[in-house]
């Protein structure tokens, strides 16, 4: 079975500019998350989808951050205007509690760096 | 809001001996769920056990065992025999009904050869 694929694995910005990345989650997984990892620190979910719709965005910068999942498969996660405390790792995962339980499946993350 | 407590950034040991990664938590809720996740350097967050707060039996996988104290709100890792593979990052993690996973701030954990 295939795993999370996140992309790009690595990206360097500069203040106010703009960023896409992009999430593809195990086949048939109904639930898709985008977390952040500063460094030093445990991740922090910033969405949860369920298919194509969003369960919890609570903590999501909405100012500058939007993310999707349009068909309930792939997700694209935006950051227009970037900030300096915005260079961390984002991480996507995915779960299907029918074929696994509570489990959640991490992709390898992005790692955002901006100057 | 639930908060998850690792007091130990750091620890180091050497190959084949047993160690105890610490982690506390805070929540007023009865039902939940706790988990232990890894991450290698460079490497993608697995899983490495899980604990239904139901249940009183504490989990095992394989060199891995949890000592689950739900009245005092804690929840250890156990590794034996530890191995070269075992360095890593390690999380401790919270979920309660809604899926979302709240994780602490990390264990550095070194096995020395």
């Amino acid at each position: 079975e295939a795993g999370v694929a996140q992309s790009p694995r690595y990206k360097i910005i500069e203040k106010r500019q703009s960023v896409a990345f992009w999430c593809n989650p195990i086949s048939g997984h109904a639930t898709l998350y985008w977390y952040q990892q500063i460094l030093g620190q445990g991740p922090k979910l910033l969405i949860q989808f369920q298919n194509n719709g969003v369960v919890d965005d609570s903590q999501l910068p909405k100012d500058r951050f939007s993310a999707e999942r349009l068909k309930g498969v792939d997700s694209t996660l935006k950051i227009q205007p970037a900030k300096l405390e915005d260079s961390a790792v984002y991480l996507c995962a995915s779960s299907s509690y029918l074929t696994s339980g509570h489990e959640q499946f991490f992709g390898p993350g992005t790692r955002l760096t901006v100057l | 809001a639930q908060t998850v407590t690792q007091s130990q950034p750091e620890m180091s040991v050497q190959e084949a001996e047993t160690v105890t990664l610490s982690c506390t938590y805070d929540t007023s809720e009865n039902n939940y769920y706790l988990f232990w996740y890894k991450q290698p350097p460079s490497r993608q967050m697995i899983l490495v056990i899980r604990q239904e707060a139901y249940k009183q039996q504490n989990a095992t996988e394989n060199r891995f065992s949890v000592n689950f104290q739900k009245a005092a709100k804690s929840f250890s890792l156990k590794i034996s025999d530890s191995q070269l593979g075992d360095t890593a990052m390690y999380f401790c993690a919270f979920m309660f009904r809604n899926e979302k996973l709240t994780f602490g701030t990390g264990t550095r954990l070194t096995i020395i050869p």
